[in-house]
């Protein structure tokens, strides 16, 4: 069975202050990482998709990075306005399992 | 060059009603996905579309939930006899298939009183 796990469940940050969201999936035959964004009341925003071990992509303060077991949401220099829930799914094929999310509050 | 919109955005409903969901997906887009979003969790995969036929319902819970995508566009989720277990965000995505990018509409915050 596939498995997504995020960790941690919630982060509160300075802004300013950097960090690094986790996802570590057992996803079987994985053709695809998702990140997404939701805010509260809002349905999920895409970010990001990596297809391979090694690969890597960025989006203004976020870096999305993939391994053959985890995958890291990294960001710089956080301001309030990243306030969300970032979600990880994987595909298998072409449905997504999901990990819970991880909660981000930016303290101004 | 709208996104995935759901109608309605909030469903009020008594145990035992029937309700209909809709989702219009992203012109174009042949894959359309149904997930269930619980509070405090991610989106579960219910049903996969790809044109008017449903590749994949594997995710639906039970025989009271049935999907429906006519002409290989709109898609509408039905429940009968609702429970109140039930209560979620239905969320609807649109993409080009296989492992392409799925795109989230809003959702249907549905609640069974």
């Amino acid at each position: 069975e596939d498995q997504v796990t995020q960790s941690p469940e919630a982060l509160r940050l300075q802004e300013g202050e950097s960090s690094s969201l986790n996802c570590s999936y057992t996803v079987s035959g994985l053709r695809g990482l998702f990140w997404y964004r939701q805010d509260p009341g809002k349905g999920p925003e895409f970010l990001f998709t990596l297809y391979s071990a090694g690969e890597e992509k960025e989006k203004e303060r976020l870096k999305a990075t993939l391994t053959k077991k985890e995958s890291f949401l990294h960001i710089t220099a956080p301001k309030p306005e990243d306030s969300a829930t970032y979600l990880c799914g994987g595909a298998g094929s072409y449905q997504l399992t999901f990990g819970k999310g991880t909660k981000l509050s930016v303290i101004p | 060059g709208a996104g995935v919109s759901q109608t309605p955005s909030n469903k009020v409903t008594e145990k035992g009603k029937y309700v209909e969901l809709r989702c219009d997906p992203i012109s174009g887009h042949t894959a359309l996905y149904w997930y269930r979003q619980s509070l405090g969790q991610g989106p579960e995969f219910l049903i996969y579309f790809q044109g008017t036929g449903a590749a994949d319902d594997s995710g639906l819970p039970n025989d009271r939930f049935f999907a429906v995508r006519p002409e290989g566009s709109v898609s509408t989720l039905k429940i009968q006899r609702t429970e109140r277990g039930d209560s979620a965000v239905y969320l609807c995505a649109s993409g080009r298939g296989g492992q392409e990018t799925q795109y989230f509409g809003p959702g249907t915050r549905l609640l069974v009183l």
